[in-house]
């Protein structure tokens, strides 16, 4: 069975600081992985995602993961925080049987102040 | 492009009353679709999905229905609430099985 755990349900950064958000997984085949942002009151929208080749993926606004097999862990990184970055953010692998049947994790919250 | 719409973006129902959600895509044809409920706090958890017209897999035992009548609809149903079936549910398409999830806006349900 596959399951994701995301470290920690809330996390505060400074504007222009790191972003630093943990995606451990856990999968009998390799994975595919992804990461989701939801703004409040709206839908989830797709940041980036890892299925084969290049470890390192980098999505939109800036944010990028790495795929560490090692480690079975998609953490997301953002170098520099905007008060904009503020939402929730979801990783999410693969089930067997296509890879459009997510597993999501519980979520992050992300704030970012002044 | 594809675009997807849910409607209403908010409901406020009665226990033991009945429930209609609905999801349409368009600009797409054979999307494979999705519905998922995000409890307070919680991830997201699938409940139905539809690979075509009239075919739906339910993924845990529950109080909800799901229905396919047309290649882009996809509808959520219950004949009588619970208090538990509060959340806020999102509907998904993707184009094929290799293809992301694209998420509509959400319903925020209420059963009180």
């Amino acid at each position: 069975a596959q399951s994701v755990t995301q470290l920690g349900s809330h996390v505060s950064v400074s504007e222009g600081a790191l972003v630093l958000l943990r995606c451990n997984y856990s999968s009998s085949v390799p994975p595919y992985l992804f990461w989701y942002v939801q703004y409040p009151n709206q839908g989830l929208q797709l940041l980036l995602k890892y299925t084969t080749g290049a470890t390192l993926v980098k999505g939109i606004n800036g944010f990028e993961a790495e795929f560490k097999k090692s480690e079975t862990s998609f953490h997301l990184t953002k170098p520099s925080a905007h008060m904009s970055d503020a939402a929730e953010y979801f990783c999410a692998v693969s089930r067997s049987g296509g890879y459009n049947k997510l597993i999501f994790g519980a979520g992050t919250r992300l704030a970012v102040h002044p | 492009s594809q675009t997807i719409h849910q409607w209403p973006a908010t409901l406020v129902q009665p226990v033991g009353s009945p429930l209609s959600l609905e999801c349409t895509v368009e600009g797409t044809s054979n999307p494979n679709l999705y519905w998922y409920r995000q409890a307070a706090g919680r991830g997201l958890q699938l409940l139905f999905y539809s690979v075509g017209i009239g075919q739906i897999s339910s993924e845990v035992p529950q109080n909800l229905s799901a229905s396919r009548p047309q290649d882009r609809q996809f509808i959520l149903s219950s004949k009588k609430l619970l208090l538990s079936d509060s959340g806020f549910y999102l509907c998904a398409w993707a184009g094929t099985d290799n293809s992301p999830l694209h998420f509509g806006n959400g319903t925020r349900l209420t059963v009180t």
